[in-house]
């Protein structure tokens, strides 16, 4: 089956550093995929991963281990702006599956 | 170049009734999928229509279908509307291959009384 687990909540402080994890075991692998998605607004599109390693975009990095079934997201100098649910998202054999997202609240 | 665009953005219904919900994809993006989204479940996959064909569907019951029209717009309509039904239909589209990126719409918030 597929199944993808990051934690639903955290809590950062402005201008700290927040690191969200994302597990996921999936039937083949084609790329993961890092949304931002603010209350009441659609998901927007932050990162994608398809080769291990890390990829860095501005204040938002995402890192990807194959071999582990793991990524995380990596948010520098917190902004309040932030405070958002961040959706890890697996592309495999499949369509795209999604975990249920980590909320972010982002305190000053 | 324009985003997404859903129509309509809200709708109440009631148990029984039926409703169309329409997407158009950013231009140029031949592939269209469609998501239903609740506090309780995330975002759950409901089919991926390709120049007007269904590529994928989700685990959703017959109730839940779809079509895509020549100029890639997309429609998915649901009958027969029970209250479990609520909940935010997002379309998404992308241009073709299997590891495009997929680009939301802002959504539609269905309520089912």
């Amino acid at each position: 089956g597929q199944n993808i687990d990051q934690p639903t909540e955290m809590t950062a402080t402005e201008g700290a550093i927040v690191q969200i994890n994302c597990t996921y075991q999936t039937s083949g692998f084609n790329g993961l995929f890092w949304y931002q998605q603010h209350a009441g607004e659609a998901p927007t599109f932050l990162s994608y991963n398809v080769l291990d390693g890390l990829e860095e975009k501005g204040r938002f990095s995402s890192f990807l281990s194959r071999s582990k079934g793991y990524s995380y997201l990596l948010l520098k100098e917190l902004q309040m702006k932030d405070s958002a649910s961040y959706l890890c998202a697996v592309k495999g054999n499949t369509p795209l599956v999604f975990g249920k997202g980590t909320r972010l609240s982002v305190i000053a | 170049k324009a985003g997404v665009t859903q129509t309509p953005r809200y709708l109440i219904k009631t148990r029984g009734q039926q409703v169309t919900l329409s997407c158009s994809p950013i231009s140029g993006h031949r592939s269209v999928s469609w998501y239903q989204q609740t506090p309780g479940q995330g975002l759950q996959f409901l089919f991926e229509y390709f120049s007007e064909t269904q590529r994928n569907k989700g685990n959703f019951p017959g109730r839940f279908s779809g079509r895509q029209f020549s100029n890639s717009r997309s429609e998915m309509n649901v009958s027969t509307l029970e209250l479990g039904d609520s909940a935010l239909y997002l379309c998404a589209s992308s241009s073709n291959s299997h590891t495009d990126t997929q680009y939301f719409g802002p959504g539609t918030r269905l309520t089912v009384l």
